[in-house]
């Protein structure tokens, strides 16, 4: 699985609480990405970052936090988890060291995270 | 809303057919990617075509790139009962922004 590790992989949570999932590659790769998956909604983006420290927001934002401290370390954050986030997070990474850009290259996936928040 | 919306949702077929997936999206792309997904497992890519590419081959795929319909097509040939799976589009939007967008995906079942 290219290297990335997803934890924990399953977790249920009570609504109200942090909670926080970590990505961990040892790639290299530039690209980290935040994905959650829901029935009828393929993978919509959370967030991303481009290096360390540099983060931007994807389309379903809000409630989430991420951190990136170290090149192979990209954290997700639900602030106060909601039943609403309850899903399936997948971790991403793309562009290899050496190349260009990250503009024709694949997406390599951790093998996902199982949140319930009840 | 979703840039990519794969057509059909579900398609159920015998082993040995031929299976046909399309994709539309709706904004100008970089480049288009399917990925495949077995049940409770991450994403695995299966093949990228730029924007400037009609059509790109790898085994028993075969992708499609009409740019001026903003639609693609993946063709699985001679399908296997491992190919049942979920497979998905994923556009690279000519935006600046380097992450994918992903398409509703599109459940395929090979009936031995």
């Amino acid at each position: 699985d290219a290297g990335i590790t997803q934890s924990p992989r399953h977790k249920v949570t009570e609504t109200g609480t942090p909670v926080t999932l970590r990505c961990h590659q040892t790639e290299n790769h530039r690209y980290m990405y935040w994905y959650r998956q829901d029935p009828g909604h393929g993978l919509r983006l959370i967030h991303y970052s481009y290096g360390v420290k540099d983060t931007d927001k994807g389309e379903v934002s809000d409630g989430y936090s991420v951190s990136r401290s170290k090149t192979e370390d990209f954290l997700l954050t639900l602030e106060s988890a909601t039943s609403s986030q309850t899903s399936v997070y997948f971790c991403a990474i793309s562009e290899s060291p050496g190349t260009a850009t990250a503009l024709n290259t694949e997406a390599f996936f951790g093998q996902g995270t199982r949140l319930t928040v009840v | 809303s979703q840039q990519g919306e794969e057509d059909p949702q579900a398609l159920s077929i015998q082993e040995g057919e031929n299976a046909t997936m399309n994709c539309s999206y709706k904004t100008s792309i970089n480049n288009l990617q399917w990925y495949r997904q077995n049940s409770g497992r991450g994403l695995v890519h299966l093949i990228l075509i730029r924007s400037n590419e009609r059509e790109k081959h790898s085994g028993r795929l075969r992708v499609t790139l009409d740019t001026s319909k903003k639609s693609s097509s993946l063709l699985i040939t001679a399908s296997r009962a491992a190919d049942t799976a979920s497979y998905f589009c994923a556009t690279l939007m000519d935006t600046g922004r380097r992450a994918l967008t992903f398409g509703s995906g599109t459940r395929l079942q090979v009936q031995p």
